[in-house]
């Protein structure tokens, strides 16, 4: 596609609910990267991807959190028993290439509240 | 580690005015310098960017940054702003050994007419 697609754009999750967020990245991205944004702060790094492979998940808070990309195209971020902290905006990026290409391509990502 | 400082969270600025919004960052590699802007309800959408080379960079809708190696600051101006800047803006560094990026908290530039 000609951007990165997120969906849903909004989710409310009742606590304790499970919870799945897509990113569908620009068409032969290699790399994609999952950011989370809290409320009134700066996006924060969660985990990485280049291709299928989960190169860095390190940012990743807990492990009620799972992201996956089998297909090296489509990504899938699972929050498991979502809590009250987790209510943030979700952003999927995409590059080219990793390292070289140093800007990246935003989705407009998904708003999560969990009630 | 590297970490970004975004010194003011909220600009108030009337139309055709300059605006100007101060970013430092500290770091122990060298790193890549990012402006980026996010409307309301929407991704971040990039402004500009340092790589290397002349330390005064521009980027899209009349912004310019200037890097300064010595203060380690990335601030970003435009000397005459319309309505629709209104947003929120976000500096951000990555090493240029990494590939992942650390944002300030953000600024929020709202303008007046």
């Amino acid at each position: 596609g000609a951007g990165v697609s997120q969906s849903p754009r909004y989710k409310v999750a009742k606590r304790g609910q499970d919870v799945a967020l897509r990113c569908d990245p620009i068409s032969g991205h290699v790399s994609l990267f999952w950011y989370q944004q809290a409320l009134g702060q700066g996006p924060e790094f969660l985990t990485y991807f280049q291709n299928e492979a989960q190169l860095d998940k390190s940012g990743l808070p807990s492990d009620r959190f799972f992201a996956e990309r089998p297909e090296g195209s489509v990504s899938t971020l699972k929050i498991q028993r979502t809590q009250q902290e987790d209510s943030a905006v979700y952003l999927c990026a995409s590059s080219l290439v990793g390292r070289e290409n140093y800007g990246y391509t935003f989705g407009s990502g998904t708003r999560l509240t969990v009630v | 580690a590297q970490s970004v400082t975004q010194l003011d969270s909220q600009v108030p600025v009337f139309e055709e005015a300059p605006v100007e919004l101060r970013c430092n960052y500290s770091s122990s590699v060298s790193v890549y310098l990012f402006w980026y802007v996010q409307y309301p309800n929407q991704g971040l959408q990039l402004l500009l960017k340092y790589l290397s080379g002349s330390t005064l960079v521009k980027g899209i809708n009349g912004f310019e940054a200037e890097f300064n190696k010595s203060q380690t600051s990335f601030h970003l101006r435009k000397p005459s702003v319309h309505i629709s800047d209104t947003a929120e803006y976000f500096c951000a560094v990555r090493p240029s050994n990494d590939y992942k990026l650390s944002f300030g908290a953000g600024t929020t530039v709202t303008v007046r007419a």
